[in-house]
């Protein structure tokens, strides 16, 4: 089946800094990508919709200078959580619809984030 | 607007048994459901969907659901449960057309007790 691929798995940064969170399809291209977050024992929530070469959509109360989003290519978006802070420690996961697949996404491994 | 309800928060079976993971959905139109399962600190991995055609569903790891439109219900079933099945499980709905953003269900954790 085709793969997403999320990077990094886990990372650790101070508060204040920038972390980027890549994600990859990897033997397909997708003009959209979506972004979640999920929070422990929660479940995903839509953060925003990628959209290769175009500007990002943002769902309601997710601010858009803190967590910028860039659908480079067709195999690639990144999102980066700006001037981090503890409160946006959570697992973020990205998916990628497969052109040609309808029905069916595939999601990357999740990123670890913790602020510190 | 869709939406997706998992009336539990964790299922516990026993390993062997058979077990059932509920779910229950809104939408306007037609339903595209799914199933999910996720492992500890990993991303989501698919387990089956209806999209439309036979009611009941089989998908990967002996998991099968059945679609049931007069109770807008999509439970997941698995006759003989295993250790590790112990996960957690999401239930979604496609939220509009094709390409467009899934609506999950909270969760249901299941513990497979050997």
């Amino acid at each position: 089946g085709a793969v997403v691929s999320q990077h990094p798995s886990r990372v650790i940064c101070k508060s204040g800094t920038s972390v980027k969170i890549e994600c990859r399809s990897l033997d397909f291209q997708a003009t959209t990508m979506f972004w979640y977050r999920q929070f422990p024992k929660q479940s995903l929530m839509l953060m925003a919709t990628s959209n290769e070469g175009s500007k990002a959509t943002y769902e309601q109360g997710v601010e858009k200078d803190k967590f910028l989003i860039n659908h480079a290519s067709l195999t690639l978006s990144t999102l980066t959580v700006t001037s981090a802070h503890p409160e946006d420690s959570s697992f973020y996961i990205c998916s990628a619809p497969q052109l040609g697949r309808v029905n069916e996404a595939f999601f990357g491994q999740g990123t670890r984030l913790t602020v510190v | 607007a869709q939406s997706v309800a998992q009336p539990e928060d964790q299922v516990n079976v026993a390993e062997g048994n058979p077990l059932t993971v509920k779910c229950t959905y809104s939408v306007s139109g037609n339903p595209y459901l799914f199933w999910y399962v996720q492992y500890p600190n990993r991303g989501l991995q698919f387990l089956l969907k209806y999209i439309t055609g036979d009611n009941l569903v089989k998908g990967s790891y002996g998991f099968e659901a059945e679609f049931n439109k007069s109770q807008t219900s999509f439970h997941l079933k698995k006759p003989s449960a295993l250790v590790s099945d112990s996960a957690l499980y999401f239930c979604a709905v496609r939220d509009g057309d094709y390409g467009q953003n899934f609506v999950f269900g909270p969760g249901t954790r299941l513990s497979v007790l050997p």
